[in-house]
């Protein structure tokens, strides 16, 4: 089982809309968790951290099931400008210089 | 713009070439990283160095070479590519927070191979 899996989409949206995506990760031991966003051929951005239950920032909200290990991203009122990737990680925990292993990520394109 | 700086942005090379690419932080992470991406794909980890010690290689082929001179420097050797090494090579850093690492990208080297 890979370590984190990802709808890859692409997700077809209506601006203004609500659209949500989830990531589901294997290893239980994680205990923190990240989405990033990728513009089209531009470098990975931060988006969100989540460390426990969940994080809200404007109209971006990320949610953590430990249960069902997984961690959502709900995106209200949709702009044509958060078309992009949006790739989920799931570290394995513990410390140390882990390199973060992506997820395939989640193709989002808004459309007016 | 973007703390983590790469050069060169593109970067178009023969087979039998010995090239490098670079990559600068100075907002002083401990831990400097190189991902390849191909297109449509997620960055694939291929090393991690740690306190300037080589800490983790992905299995990645000798013809790609680490090197860290410094904590705020990386570079990438490359010799005797391939084509199939077309990729965009995308440079990070990071810092520690809450059991895990938070990286920063630079905005990555496209690398073209002939």
């Amino acid at each position: 089982r890979k370590e984190v899996e990802q709808d890859p989409g692409p997700f077809n949206v209506p601006e203004g809309a609500t659209v949500a995506f989830n990531c589901t990760y294997s290893n239980s031991a994680s205990q923190s968790f990240f989405w990033y966003r990728q513009d089209c051929r531009k470098e990975p951005k931060l988006l969100m951290s989540v460390y426990s239950s969940g994080n809200e920032d404007g109209r971006f909200t990320a949610q953590l099931n430990r249960a069902s290990q997984y961690i959502s991203l709900l995106i209200r009122d949709s702009k044509l400008s958060d078309s992009a990737t949006y790739l989920c990680v799931a570290p394995p925990g513990g410390g140390g210089a882990d390199g973060l292993t992506f997820g395939k990520g989640t193709h989002l394109i808004i459309q007016p | 713009d973007t703390e983590v700086t790469q050069t060169p942005k593109h970067l178009v090379m023969g087979m039998t070439n010995k090239k490098s690419l670079k990559c600068e932080q100075h907002m002083g992470h401990r831990a400097m990283y190189w991902y390849k991406q191909k297109a449509k794909k997620p960055p694939e980890l291929m090393f991690v160095y740690s306190y300037e010690k080589l800490s983790i290689n992905e299995s990645v082929p000798s013809r790609f070479s680490p090197e860290c001179p410094n904590s705020s420097l990386l570079n990438l050797h490359l010799h005797a590519l391939q084509p199939e090494d077309s990729a965009l090579y995308l440079c990070a850093s990071s810092y520690h927070r809450a059991g895990a690492n938070v990286l920063t990208f630079g905005a990555g080297s496209r690398l073209t191979v002939l």
